[in-house]
């Protein structure tokens, strides 16, 4: 069965912290991506990877970093979490080599309040 | 500013009624997605449509790709409780994919 979890449901953190948001999948996906889901903006693409250490970043990739050092593990960092990074946190990956517009499978999710 | 257009963008109706939601754009889709994600948890895909003019069923769950491949439609007949959700619609742009905002469903048993 496709797995993809992800380290933490629900995190809460101060200002100032640095964060680290981890993911896994066991399907053996080339392409992975972090997305933050606020109500009314649907999902919104921070950074994917569609190989083992390479980034790209999405629409919104500031404040935040990525490490894809192997190709099951794409980690997500806050190097200094503001109250505006509060949010749902959705890791997925994809099996489709070099293009990132196949189907996406998804984690539970992470819920990171900033306070 | 929002390539994937949805509405409604919230639905409560009771048990055993039908809906319909929609996913609408400007601009042409080789593809669209349609995902439902329960509180709590991650996207799901439902269905993927590819042709203009398609059209998939998932048992009580219709989907319509739009002739000039720029829009999709849901339709849920005798809806249920189970299918209480986020609804979300995606299509492929720039090997990326492009999210809708998502209909929210709640179906009152």
């Amino acid at each position: 069965d496709v797995k993809v979890t992800q380290s933490s449901r629900y995190l809460v953190k101060r200002t100032g912290e640095k964060v680290f948001l981890e993911c896994v999948q066991d399907m053996d996906h080339e392409n992975m991506f972090w997305y933050r889901q606020d109500p009314g903006l649907g999902l919104r693409l921070i950074y994917f990877s569609y190989d083992v250490k390479m980034k790209e970043k999405g629409d919104i990739p500031e404040g935040y970093s990525v490490s894809r050092e192997k190709k099951e593990r794409f980690s997500l960092i806050l190097e200094s979490a503001s109250t505006n990074q509060t949010s749902m946190y959705l890791c997925a990956s994809s099996p489709r080599p070099g293009l990132a517009a196949g189907e996406q499978y998804f984690g539970p999710g992470t819920r990171l309040t900033v306070t | 500013t929002q390539l994937l257009e949805q509405s409604p963008q919230f639905l409560s109706i009771q048990e055993g009624e039908n809906l319909t939601v929609y996913c609408n754009s400007s601009s042409v889709f080789s593809s669209l997605q349609w995902y439902r994600q329960e509180p709590g948890e991650g996207p799901v895909l439902l269905v993927t449509v590819v042709t203009g003019g398609e059209v998939k069923k998932l048992k009580r769950l219709t989907f319509q790709f739009g002739d000039a491949r720029k829009d999709s439609s849901l339709h849920i007949t005798a809806a249920q409780p189970g299918d209480t959700g986020l609804y979300l619609c995606a299509g492929p742009r720039n090997y990326q994919l492009i999210w809708g905002a998502g209909t929210k469903l709640i179906i009152k048993p």
